[in-house]
């Protein structure tokens, strides 16, 4: 069981938005400005695509955005687009004994 | 441009041990922290293990605590990962991650290498 949950799946329309939660505790999530997003295509290497809740890496569109509200953190994928389809992975850190804790993934669906 | 890339996995029989390396280049790699990152079928990515940078402090996830070492050789621009003592419950693919260098996030990431642990 991961320490951070996610939605198994999520699902939109071209053009349309999707919001991805990621909910931990006090001792993660809630605890430090850490969340980080990770998207992964099956056989390649994740990417990052947010960092410390809503910082986006050069290169990564703008229409992925983060954000967070006590023990909850939201990946919003605006304007959808076939190639958004793929694993998201949440991720924060946990304290001094752990780098960091993960969720157990959301497999993004472009109808 | 920044590369990962791992080896050394394989089919393993409960029990056994293995090394898997990760060869980095495009950036100062004694400079950084790395991290393992592992992704079990079904499951979601789990942290392994992380060492400083000059192999200053390594950390642990609990459930593999005693069984895995993580090293780094700054010369060869390596990072390490000894697996001892597997069990089926270690067969995922294995990533090794470069610190972003900011709050615990992993801004690069290798394609991964398959260990399988099956009798």
């Amino acid at each position: 069981q991961s320490a951070l949950t996610q939605p198994p799946s999520a699902s939109g329309s071209p053009g349309q938005s999707v919001t991805i939660s990621c909910t931990g505790s006090n001792s993660d999530v809630g605890a430090y400005p850490s969340v980080s997003w990770y998207q992964h295509y099956p056989g390649k290497a994740p990417k990052l695509i947010i960092y410390e809740v809503s910082k986006r890496p050069s290169g990564v569109p703008d229409r992925f955005s983060g954000s967070k509200s006590g023990n909850t953190a939201s990946l919003t994928v605006s304007g959808l687009q076939a190639e958004d389809e793929a694993d998201y992975y949440c991720s924060s850190h946990a304290g001094i004994n752990t780098w960091a804790v993960f969720g157990g993934g959301t497999k993004l669906t472009v109808l | 441009e920044v590369q990962l890339v791992e080896s050394g996995g394989g089919l393993i029989q409960p029990g056994g041990s293995l090394r898997l390396s990760c060869v980095a280049s495009g950036f100062t790699f004694s400079s950084y922290a790395m991290s393992w990152v592992r992704l079990a079928p079904g499951k979601g990515l789990e942290w392994v293990s992380a060492v400083r940078v000059h192999s200053a402090f390594t950390l642990y996830a609990d459930s593999v605590k005693g069984r895995f070492t993580v090293s780094r050789d700054d010369s060869k621009n390596t990072l390490y990962l000894q697996i001892n003592y597997l069990g089926v419950e270690d067969t995922a693919v294995y990533y090794c991650a470069k610190d972003g260098q900011r709050y615990y996030d992993f801004d690069y990431w290798g394609q991964g290498t398959q260990v399988t642990v099956s009798s």
